[in-house]
């Protein structure tokens, strides 16, 4: 079953805006990290927030992870048309015996 | 160092053949694991493997395997292909240095598998 379950499912903002993304997951995670992927190609590591974090940055981005909720958001500031892409979030596994989870995503569509 | 090289790009097949797509990791890791993303499922944790030896198993077919040899690349094999097993199949390698799982997944580009 889907760990992490991105919202919203897609969203269209104008050059200059800021886009968040949240993203649910359901049992208890060692880390989360987002991930990009644009039009068929694969999949580029953006951010990892380990459970112990509450933020992170890096650069335009801006993560934040609540344990308590189980839910993340990533905020892409001053978004550019480069930005439209499809964006994930994983759960990071915390033993040998699990893997990464992937939510649906949720399609951005930055309009110039 | 060089990416997660995958090949073919492409690929089209008929229901019934069998298929073999190749992965190649960043050089060092030894950790990669295969993804089936469809637009319906989206995408789909198939196997993963570690130094040769299987480590973990998604819910799929026994149709779907895979191997990996001593230089770490890695194939994945898809017997008596179905209409259903069009996909990109992304293969991703990481660094198994430090705590389990706290090292991101680097994606090659896929192999577009299209069945008809």
């Amino acid at each position: 079953s889907q760990q992490g379950e991105e919202d919203p499912q897609a969203l269209s903002i104008q050059e200059g805006e800021n886009a968040t993304m949240n993203c649910s997951y359901k049992t208890s995670i060692n880390n989360l990290q987002w991930y990009r992927q644009n039009s068929g190609r694969g999949l580029v590591h953006l951010i990892l927030i380990r459970s112990n974090e509450r933020e992170k940055h890096s650069g335009r981005l801006r993560v934040t992870l609540d344990t308590s909720k189980k839910s993340s958001s990533l905020l892409i500031t001053a978004s550019r048309a480069a930005d439209t892409a499809s964006y994930f979030c994983a759960t990071g596994p915390d033993n040998y015996g699990q893997n990464f989870v992937f939510g649906p995503g949720t399609r951005l569509s930055v309009l110039p | 160092k060089a990416g997660v090289t995958q090949t073919p790009r492409y690929l089209i097949k008929t229901r019934g053949q069998q298929v073999t797509l190749s992965c190649s990791p960043i050089s060092g890791h030894r950790s990669v694991s295969w993804y089936q993303q469809t637009p319906g499922q989206g995408l789909q944790f198939l196997f993963e493997y570690f130094s040769e030896t299987q480590r973990n198993k998604g819910n799929f077919p026994g149709r779907f395997s895979g191997r990996q040899f001593s230089n770490s690349r890695s194939e994945m094999n898809v017997s008596t292909l179905e209409l259903g097993d069009s996909a990109l199949y992304l293969c991703a390698s990481r660094s198994t240095e430090g705590a389990y799982g706290n090292s991101p997944l680097h994606f090659g580009n896929g192999t577009r598998l299209t069945v008809t």
